[in-house]
């Protein structure tokens, strides 16, 4: 089964880091881009960067460059997400997904990991 | 970068056809064939339904298709059925910023 499985649900304090993951299955891993989505409560997705496994070319949003850090080890096929010093406004859901239908078309995507800051 | 821009809602009877539009620039919608649709239930990731404008990928239904005139793209759901009612949201290559996508503003369908 083609699948993107995610890391569980985060319960941080403002100025803590975090490092989220996304792990392939089911298809070739460092073939296809990753992209990272933040959907804030009640709100629409945004998407923050993208990220080729076989040789890490990250480009981020105007939005998030400098807010996130994009990364990935093919080794074990994951992706990450990473904040070096949250804000209560991170708190949101956040979804990666991987690029194998054409430009554009993101499928699987992953269950989504859900980060709550407290500030 | 803007959001594409889609109603904020749709609504139609089971068995009806709706349509939802997406418009953007020349920039994204209107220079590439690069749009997807995705479906996103309550509490749930989105699900890709239609890519490159008015392809399917794998397992998707053929009720639901895809179309662009200019810069608008538009995706038609046939045979309204109570499980559509979702959010939808298009997304389109852009040229005009990193990382080279954008979402539209989401659209309520709404099963009457």
């Amino acid at each position: 089964e083609v699948q993107l499985v995610q890391s569980g649900a985060e319960v941080k304090k403002s100025g803590e880091s975090l490092k989220i993951s996304c792990k392939g299955s089911g298809y070739s891993f460092t073939n296809y881009w990753i992209g990272w989505v933040r959907q804030m409560p009640g709100k629409g997705l945004e998407w923050m960067g993208i990220i080729y496994p076989g040789d890490s070319d990250t480009r981020y949003s105007p939005s998030f460059q400098g807010q996130v850090t994009i990364s990935a080890d093919k080794s074990i096929d994951t992706a990450y997400l990473q904040w070096s010093s949250l804000k209560a406004s991170d708190s949101a859901m956040y979804y990666c997904a991987a690029q194998r239908y054409g430009n554009a078309g993101f499928d699987p995507w992953g269950q989504g990991t859900l980060v709550t800051v407290s500030s | 970068q803007s959001a594409l821009t889609q109603p904020a809602s749709v609504s139609g009877s089971p068995g009806q056809s709706i349509t939802i539009s997406c418009t953007g620039t020349s920039s994204d919608v209107g220079g590439y064939n690069y749009v997807s649709w995705y479906q996103q239930h309550p509490g749930k990731a989105p699900k890709l339904m239609v890519y490159d404008v008015s392809k399917w990928p794998s397992g998707a239904s053929n009720r639901f298709s895809g179309s662009k005139s200019g810069n608008t793209a538009s995706l038609t759901i046939s045979g309204l059925q109570a499980e559509d009612e979702a959010d939808y949201y298009c997304t389109s290559y852009t040229r005009s910023t990193t990382p080279g996508y954008v979402f539209g503003t989401g659209t309520k369908v709404t099963v009457l």
